[in-house]
């Protein structure tokens, strides 16, 4: 079984200060995406990282995976009360089996204004 | 676009009462379609998912159901719901190489 963990849990902030969350596994992952979920709402895709080392951002966030694809970060700069959210990293496999995302168990974000 | 529509969004449901909740699809022919619970503010809990009409894999034992009736169509069904199967129920479909997860708005069960 593949085991996401993810770190911190919850982690509760001041607007303007910068963040990082991780996503750790024992295991090596074909890809790896993060999701950011709103109360109510489903999860909603925010990026895909696929390479060894890779980095991607996205405005204010930056994403990396690490270099063994074992591990992925999520780094938010001058966090704003709208990045708000429950933070989700999934892996992915290239087994082609169907069932092919682990997901973690989140990191819930709080922005105070 | 490819849309997931979801209903009801909330639901209260009496201990021992059936259950059905209805996912479909638009704008994708032969998705793969999946069922999760999430427990209030963490991660998700794959129950099960579909290749295809009337092919069903659970992936967690449990009082709930789903079947597959039309290509575009999934629903998580119970005979008789528990306590504990309250939870916020999302229903996804894969992209093509199954690398990401497109969900619906979900679905908020209280079972009182």
């Amino acid at each position: 079984t593949q085991l996401l963990e993810q770190s911190p849990q919850f982690l509760s902030i001041q607007e303007g200060e910068n963040l990082t969350v991780y996503c750790n596994s024992s295991s090596v992952f074909s890809s790896l995406q993060w999701y950011r979920q709103e109360p109510g709402e489903g999860p909603v895709l925010l990026v895909t990282v696929v390479t060894g080392g890779e980095v991607k951002k996205l405005k204010r966030l930056t994403f990396q995976f690490g270099d063994a694809r074992k591990d992925s970060s999520l780094h938010i700069t001058a966090a704003q009360p709208g990045d708000t959210g429950l933070y989700l990293c999934a892996g992915g496999l290239s087994s082609g089996s169907a069932r092919q995302l682990t997901f973690g168990s989140g990191t819930q974000l709080t922005v105070l204004p | 676009s490819q849309t997931i529509h979801q209903w009801p969004a909330t639901l209260v449901q009496p201990v021992g009462s059936p259950l059905s909740l209805e996912c479909t699809v638009e704008g994708t022919s032969n998705p793969n379609l999946y069922w999760y619970r999430q427990a209030a503010g963490r991660g998700l809990q794959l129950l099960f998912y579909s290749v295809g009409i009337g092919q069903i894999s659970s992936e967690v034992p449990q009082n709930l159901s789903a079947s597959r009736p039309q290509d575009r169509q999934f629903i998580l069904s119970s005979k008789k719901l528990l306590l504990s199967d309250s939870g916020f129920y999302l229903c996804a479909r894969y992209s093509r190489t199954g690398s990401e997860a497109f969900f619906g708005q979900g679905t908020r069960l209280t079972v009182v």
